[in-house]
Formats: structure tokens, C-alpha cells, sequence
């Protein structure tokens, strides 16, 4: 079975500049899920999907993040304009569903370095 | 404050001997708990879980305890081998939101 698949996996920008980020979630898996995670740090959510609408997006910063996951299949998470502070790896997961118990598997991550 | 936590907690453990790794989780409604394992570039990888009507699960080397009346999870790896070098995340599970909330890590360092 594949696994989450994430791209690109490393990005260097510079800051006030944008990124985006591409996720394929398993197949099949109805729940997608977003997370930063800042070095040294576990990972923090920053939005969850069911199927393509939004379940959760608490702590994504609206005012320079977005993401989206049109078709509920792939989804994009995009950054603009980055800040210092956005350097962390961001984590794609999926879930066959959103319910507790439904075990997450998580990508390899995209590592982003904001200069 | 929240802490920065930049520098993990570090377990540091012979090769062959038992690892235990404890996590304290600050939610007393949560009713799903989980263990991640997070190698060095890569994202973390699911080992074991266990519902909070269990106090105790066991996995193939891996044993995972749960103490509800102090909110105490612990992991113990047997037979501590160097590819289990890794930082090691506890994650708990709400029984209303479902929202996964991740605990600081701990750094699992294997002596040879």
C-alpha cells in the first residue's frame, strides 16, 4: 500500500515570498490533515479535511496560510507572504476517518526554510 | 509560559536493556492515545494505541501503559535495538473534537 506522499520535500525562500505544498493522502482515506512541526517540537495541527470540506482550521493563520482539497483526493497548503517563523517541516496525514481510533499515517513531511 | 522545547528530553540506553518513555497529557476527556516514533527526517510513524478503557497493550516489543487517575502514558521498547534510536511522541485523542494534540517528545539515544 503507498503512503502519504508529500512535495516538494525541501524548499529554501526568502521572506515575504510564497510556497506551496502538495499532498497525496492514502487511497481511500477520507481524512486529511495538515500539521507544522517546529524543530524540537511535536507536530501542531493547522487544518483537517473530511472528505473536501474543512472539519478543523483553529490554528491555521489565515492571514498568510491556506489550504485546500478541491476533489477531496490531493490537497495544497500555501504560504504567502512567508514569514521567519514559518521554518518547520510541514506534515501531511490521512485517516480513514475522522473518528477517534482511525489510526493517522503521516508523509515524510516538506522541510521549509524561510531566509 | 509554553516552552520553546528545542532541546528534547533525552533518554540515553544501553543496547539490549528495556526503554521506557513516559508522557503526561493534560486532557482528562481524552479517550484515545497514541505513540509515534520519529527517526531523523522523516515523519512520525504510528507504533502502538490504546482506548482509555484499557489500562495496558502489548505489540511485538513494545508495551504501552496507561494510568488514567494520574494522566500518565508510558512506552516500553524491550531488547532496545540501535535502529529504535528515534524521538518518540505520545499523542492524545479528545472524545468530542477528535483532535489529535501531540506531547514534546522525548529522544530515545541507544548506547552501544
Amino acid at each position: 500500500e503507498a503512503g502519504v506522499a508529500q512535495s516538494p520535500r525541501y524548499k529554501i525562500i526568502e521572506k515575504r515570498q510564497s510556497v506551496a505544498f502538495w499532498c497525496n493522502p492514502i487511497s481511500g482515506h477520507a481524512t486529511l490533515y495538515w500539521y507544522q512541526q517546529i524543530l524540537g517540537q511535536g507536530p501542531k495541527l493547522l487544518i483537517q479535511f473530511q472528505n473536501n470540506g474543512v472539519v478543523d482550521d483553529s490554528q491555521l493563520p489565515k492571514d498568510r496560510f491556506s489550504a485546500e482539497r478541491l476533489k477531496g483526493v490531493d490537497s495544497t497548503l500555501k504560504i504567502q507572504p512567508a514569514k521567519l517563523e514559518d521554518s518547520a517541516v510541514y506534515l501531511c496525514a490521512s485517516s480513514f476517518s475522522q473518528y477517534s481510533g482511525n489510526t493517522i499515517y503521516f508523509g515524510e513531511g516538506s522541510w521549509l526554510t524561510v531566509v | 509560559g509554553e516552552s520553546v522545547g528545542l532541546h528534547l528530553p533525552t533518554l540515553s540506553v544501553q543496547e539490549g536493556d528495556n526503554s521506557i518513555i513516559n508522557c503526561a497529557y493534560s486532557n482528562s476527556a481524552s479517550d484515545y492515545f497514541i505513540w509515534y516514533k520519529q527517526e531523523s527526517g522523516k515523519g512520525p510513524q504510528f507504533i502502538i494505541d490504546i482506548r482509555s478503557n484499557m489500562d495496558k497493550r502489548q505489540g511485538q516489543r513494545v508495551t504501552v501503559l496507561l494510568n488514567k487517575t494520574v494522566k500518565h502514558l508510558s512506552l516500553q521498547i524491550a531488547a532496545t535495538q540501535p535502529g529504535d534510536s528515534a524521538v518518540y511522541f505520545c499523542a492524545e485523542v479528545g472524545n468530542r473534537d477528535d483532535k489529535i494534540i501531540f506531547g514534546k517528545g522525548t529522544r530515545l539515544h541507544i548506547l552501544p
